[in-house]
């Protein structure tokens, strides 16, 4: 069964505005990350939030974390065409591997 | 990649057969990882190992058997290739603990026929 379920499924906006992913999961984790895979290359890590954080910022990335609704968000600021990509959320829970989302596919227009 | 390499690459092969796929770090990390990669499905992890001779089953184990004799290799072998294992296939490897971010290789495009 999937832990993280990333929402929406695909999303196509505007170079220079921002893009928000969702990732809702069901059970206490330990850690929420979230990936970035291009086309046709492996995930690369872009952030990794704790438990007991709840926001983190990378660069043009802002991940936030709502471990009451057991909801993640990933938000890219002033997105670029290099930024469409597929996004995807992993979570562990508690002594378990890390389970990936079915991811959200990004499209920036140029 | 962060020194992960995956072979072959691409491999097209016939139902019944068997399959071994290749995953080769320089990083000498402890826990390698193989999963696949279906549409609608995300990443699904199919067995993985905290160290040399130790290998656990994933989510998606049937069919599927892992050896890991060096730090450096894991190999994923599918004794009698199905066309439900047609997939993307991709190691990862992570550090000091296995809630670290992981590396991913390349992958490796399979087609069973």
């Amino acid at each position: 069964s999937q832990q993280g379920e990333e929402d929406p499924q695909a999303l196509s906006i505007q170079e220079g505005e921002n893009a928000t992913m969702n990732c809702s999961y069901k059970t206490s984790i330990n850690n929420l990350q979230w990936y970035r895979q291009n086309s046709g290359r492996g995930l690369v890590h872009l952030i990794l939030i704790r438990s007991n954080e709840r926001e983190k910022h990378s660069g043009r990335l802002r991940v936030t974390l709502d471990t009451s609704k057991k909801s993640s968000s990933l938000l890219i600021t002033a997105s670029r065409a290099a930024d469409t990509a597929s996004y995807f959320c992993a979570t562990d829970n508690y002594g378990q591997n890390f389970v990936f989302g079915p991811g959200t596919r990004l499209s920036v227009l140029p | 990649d962060a020194g992960i390499t995956q072979s072959p690459r691409h491999k097209v092969t016939e139902t019944g057969t068997p399959v071994t796929l290749r995953c080769h770090q320089t990083e000498n990390h402890r826990y390698m990882y193989w999963y696949r990669q279906d549409p609608g499905h995300g990443l699904r992890l199919i067995h993985y190992s905290y160290g040399v001779k130790d290998t656990d089953k994933g989510e998606v184990s049937d069919g599927y058997s892992v050896s890991r004799s060096k730090t450096e290799d894991f190999l994923l072998t599918l004794e009698s290739a199905t066309s439900s294992q047609t997939s993307v296939y991709f190691c990862a490897i992570s550090g000091a603990s296995s809630y670290n971010e992981q590396f991913f290789g390349p992958g490796t495009r399979l087609t069973v026929l």
